[in-house]
């Protein structure tokens, strides 16, 4: 069954500190990984999308990888604001006309 | 260039009423998916429409069906409302059905009493 995990469900990180939030997946075949940005009550933002060739993306402070092999994923937010507090939902992409498949998500509170 | 837009914001309905909600996808987009969105849990597939046709559906019952217009725009049904049907329901719209580039559009709070 394609599923996507993440962890951890929740955390909290003082103001300019860094997090890793990690995402696996049992997505097959693969064909990409994205990760989307989600405030309360909103819609998904996306940050960053990797296919099978691609191990690192950045878009501003926020850095993922992608290991394809282990099928892991994660995504790293350098130097936290307090704007960064949101859900984070690591999306798996398999190939051919499927639907995404999309994990719960990481609430991250970003304190000061 | 707007994004994808949807309406309403939030509705409020009753158990046994139906409901439609409305999606526009972003300018240059052929493909829109309809997803529910339950409190601190990831989108679930609804459907995807691509010309006019519904193309893929996941795991929801008949009460949930959609409609895709000649301007690409969407419409989202729910007959005979459940309490469980209360989500944040989203649209998302893509060139395609390959679903690589999806856009989300800011989502309809329903709330069913």
């Amino acid at each position: 069954k394609n599923q996507v995990e993440q962890s951890p469900q929740s955390l909290i990180i003082l103001e300019g500190k860094n997090c890793t939030l990690q995402c696996n997946y049992t997505v097959s075949p693969f064909s990409n990984l994205r990760w989307y940005k989600q405030d309360t009550g909103r819609g998904p933002v996306s940050l960053t999308i990797m296919t099978f060739s691609e191990n690192t993306k950045s878009n501003g402070r926020y850095t993922a990888t992608l290991d394809a092999d282990t099928k892991q994923s994660s995504l790293h937010i350098t130097a936290s604001q307090l704007s960064d507090s949101a859900s984070y939902i690591c999306v798996v992409s398999a190939s051919g006309n499927t639907p995404l498949v999309f994990g719960k998500g990481t609430r991250l509170s970003v304190i000061a | 260039d707007a994004g994808v837009t949807q309406s309403p914001t939030h509705l409020i309905k009753t158990r046994g009423q139906q409901v439609t909600l409305r999606c526009s996808p972003k300018s240059g987009h052929d493909t829109v998916s309809w997803y529910q969105q339950a409190l601190g849990q990831g989108p679930q597939f609804i459907f995807q429409y691509y010309e006019e046709e519904e193309r893929q559906r996941g795991n929801f019952p008949d009460r949930f069906s959609g409609h895709q217009f000649p301007n690409y725009s969407s419409e989202l049904n729910v007959n005979a409302l459940l309490l469980g049907d209360s989500a944040l329901y989203l649209c998302a719209s893509s060139f395609g059905t390959n679903n690589y580039e999806q856009y989300f559009g800011p989502g309809t709070r329903l709330t069913v009493t």
